[in-house]
């Protein structure tokens, strides 16, 4: 498969077990967030989305949390499944633009 | 199905030979955009399109070239390729509704090697 998760951090969690992927955005000025999954070998897949009037957002087993102040972004899945395994990245919109920019990823992998 | 289909799914070429890799989206979308994907890097944008005839540059252009003649096509050009273009590369579409954002989404990839 691809090899663009060489020198991703990597989470570790049981299956059954929540994790938690967390996101440091870089823009003040940004007003979109959203996580995406890439799977070894295909293109990003979107997860879930936030806009800055938000703090929190809930999807079918996944949740997601911003904190303008700190500017830092986290993604939560319950009862982490092995089809869970894949690299997960966040992305930022800078408002007024569609400029985005993207996180450098995080790998998960799920233990059965 | 609503997608963005990229081909070739892999291409081995040499340094300066022009090649052209299609990007085509059938959900109507009118941005359109190019990244490549390098380890240890967030994806970087190459191009944007927010329409028919409308292209610009993203962060990363030098030595690539696209155009937008119609909606759902989006090629990328690279007319001299060189080696530090040897990379994962990424079409990617979205609505464009005012002021509301919509997210982006993404073909399946090309693995471009230029030797």
């Amino acid at each position: 498969g691809e090899s663009v998760g060489l020198h991703l951090p990597t989470l570790s969690v049981q299956e059954g077990d929540n994790s938690i992927i967390n996101c440091a955005y870089s823009n003040s000025a940004s007003d979109y967030f959203i996580w995406y999954k890439q799977e070894s070998g295909k293109g990003p897949q979107f997860i879930i989305d936030i806009r800055s009037n938000m703090d929190k957002r809930q999807g079918q087993r996944v949740t997601v949390l911003l904190n303008k102040t700190v500017k830092h972004l986290s993604l939560q899945i319950a009862a982490t499944q092995p089809g869970d395994s894949a690299v997960y990245f966040c992305a930022e919109k800078v408002e007024g633009t569609y400029k985005y920019i993207f996180g450098t990823g995080t790998r998960l992998k799920v233990l059965a | 199905e609503a997608q963005v289909t990229q081909n070739p799914r892999y291409l081995i070429t040499v340094t300066g030979k022009k090649l052209t890799v299609t990007c085509s989206q059938n959900m109507n979308h009118e941005y359109m955009s190019w990244y490549r994907q390098d380890p240890g890097l967030g994806l970087r944008q190459i191009y944007y399109s927010m329409n028919v005839e409308v292209t610009d540059k993203g962060d990363v252009p030098e030595g690539y070239k696209v155009s937008r003649k119609e909606k759902r096509n989006f090629p990328l050009i690279l007319e001299s390729p060189s080696p530090n273009q040897t990379s994962l590369y990424f079409c990617a579409s979205s609505l464009v509704d005012g002021g509301v954002s919509s997210p982006l989404h993404f073909g399946n990839g090309t693995r471009l090697t230029v030797t």
